[in-house]
């Protein structure tokens, strides 16, 4: 079953812009991890953030989490074309159990 | 090698015929996962084996049957399948699952998936 819910469910930027998705779950959860899909393919990892962490960079990616209100978010800078793909974000419920969001479809125009 | 791999990459099989989905790491990983995604929406968790055993199963079908004969490959049994079932399915697989504190879960690597086709 689905743990997480993700907004928005699409969002469409020019080059050059920020892109931000959000995520949303409602257990407990030892880290929260996001990933990118393109069309068809198999997911990559992005980046992982754990239940004691606030904030985590990687390149152009932030990602942010409050457990309090059991939300993070994920800051694409200054985008590209080849940004363009599904995020996911994915929460590890403990004993190998992982469960993903509905996904955020980003277009990101030249 | 930080690479899974899945064969075939598509398949496209009747609903009377029995065939096999095959994943492979050689991470040295213990946890081996295999998730469904139809079109247009997250994966979802099938089944974890975890050293070989078989830790989680989501209630799926029997008509789906995992095989772990070791802990380098995973295996998808498909028998008597439905239109229905048609989707990606994806194997994954993460580092020692027992040996880490849980707030030490490491992430969970993806093959490219298996295009499956029920006719």
């Amino acid at each position: 079953s689905q743990q997480g819910e993700e907004d928005p469910q699409a969002l469409s930027i020019q080059e050059g812009e920020n892109a931000t998705m959000n995520c949303s779950y409602k257990t407990s959860i030892n880290n929260l991890q996001w990933y990118r899909q393109n069309s068809g393919r198999g997911l990559v990892h992005l980046i992982l953030i754990r239940s004691n962490e606030r904030e985590k960079h990687s390149g152009r990616l932030r990602v942010t989490l409050d457990t309090s209100k059991k939300s993070s978010s994920l800051l694409i800078t200054a985008s590209r074309a080849a940004d363009t793909a599904s995020y996911f974000c994915a929460t590890d419920l403990g004993d190998n159990d992982m469960r993903f969001g509905a996904g955020t479809r980003l277009t990101v125009k030249p | 090698d930080t690479e899974v791999t899945q064969t075939p990459k598509h398949l496209v099989m009747g609903m009377t015929n029995k065939k096999s989905l095959k994943c492979e790491q050689h991470m040295g990983h213990r946890a081996m996962y295999w998730y469904k995604q139809k079109a247009k929406k997250p994966p979802e968790l099938m089944f974890v084996y975890s050293y070989e055993k078989l830790s989680i199963n989501e209630s799926v079908p029997s008509r789906f049957s995992p095989e772990c004969p070791n802990s380098s490959l995973l295996n998808l049994h498909l028998h008597a399948l439905q239109p229905e079932d048609s989707a990606l399915y994806l194997c994954a697989s993460s580092q020692d699952p027992l040996n880490r504190p849980t707030n030490k879960r490491d992430t969970q690597y993806f093959g490219p998936g298996t295009r499956l086709t029920v006719l």
